[in-house]
């Protein structure tokens, strides 16, 4: 199983900030990764896949990079509807998910 | 646009077996480039994705739930389904099923339907 880790756990940040978020493989996943967006109770929306591709509809300020274990979420000009929990995918092996990180005020 | 919509009993007894249903709706299951997924997700274990299954069969399965998972296809009613047999309380989550791309492009989840919480008590 590939573990995936996620820091930190909570970012308190405010309105307009550039905000980064961190994604780490226990083994090299290549560029097979995702990103979702997951409010209370809401299911988890599909932001990136592929390390750096934005699903349909997902606004350009989010951007993703990285490869092998480490990856990172950016959004730049955080707005009040980002305000939500974002977990990172591998999908190189079995799907396995990060814990999370929640985003707050 | 296509939907998922889960269904199922909200409490189950322990030892005995929790069945949900997937209703698609919108769209065709029967789509070539889309397996069809299920997740559940649990304040400690976080989102753990459980199998997914193509619409003519031949499912994939989590190797810590393969023993005690059956998910299968009905096409002319266009959904999918999930048998968790031999539930403890530890199953107790909020199941969710997806739509499970997969092809070159990757093999990551693009829609979810709402989700249901399945509760394990006696």
């Amino acid at each position: 199983e590939v573990v995936m880790t996620q820091s930190p756990a909570t970012l308190s940040v405010s309105p307009g900030e550039r905000v980064t978020l961190s994604c780490r493989a226990s083994q090299s996943v290549n560029r097979d990764l995702a990103w979702y967006q997951q409010k209370p109770g809401q299911a988890p929306r599909l932001l990136i896949y592929g390390v750096s591709t934005r699903a349909t509809g997902i606004p350009a300020r989010f951007s993703g990079s990285g490869s092998g274990t480490e990856f990172t979420l950016t959004i730049s000009g955080l707005q009040s509807e980002d305000f939500a929990v974002y977990h990172c995918q591998q999908y190189n092996y079995w799907p396995t998910f990060g814990p999370g990180t929640t985003v707050d005020i | 646009q296509l939907q998922l919509q889960e269904s199922g009993p909200g409490l189950v007894k322990p030892s005995e077996t929790l069945s949900l249903i997937c209703a698609v709706s919108g769209g065709s299951i029967r789509s070539d480039g889309f397996y069809w997924a299920w997740i559940r997700q649990t304040p400690g274990k976080g989102l753990e994705w459980i199998g997914s299954t193509f619409y003519s069969g031949g499912a994939l399965h989590n190797p810590s739930l393969k023993s005690r998972v059956t998910i299968s296809v009905d096409t002319s009613k266009n959904q999918f389904s999930l048998n968790l047999n031999s539930v403890t309380s530890s199953d107790t989550a909020v199941y969710y099923c997806a739509r499970h791309v997969w092809g070159s492009g990757g093999y990551y989840f693009d829609l979810w339907g709402p989700g249901t919480l399945a509760t394990v008590s006696s």
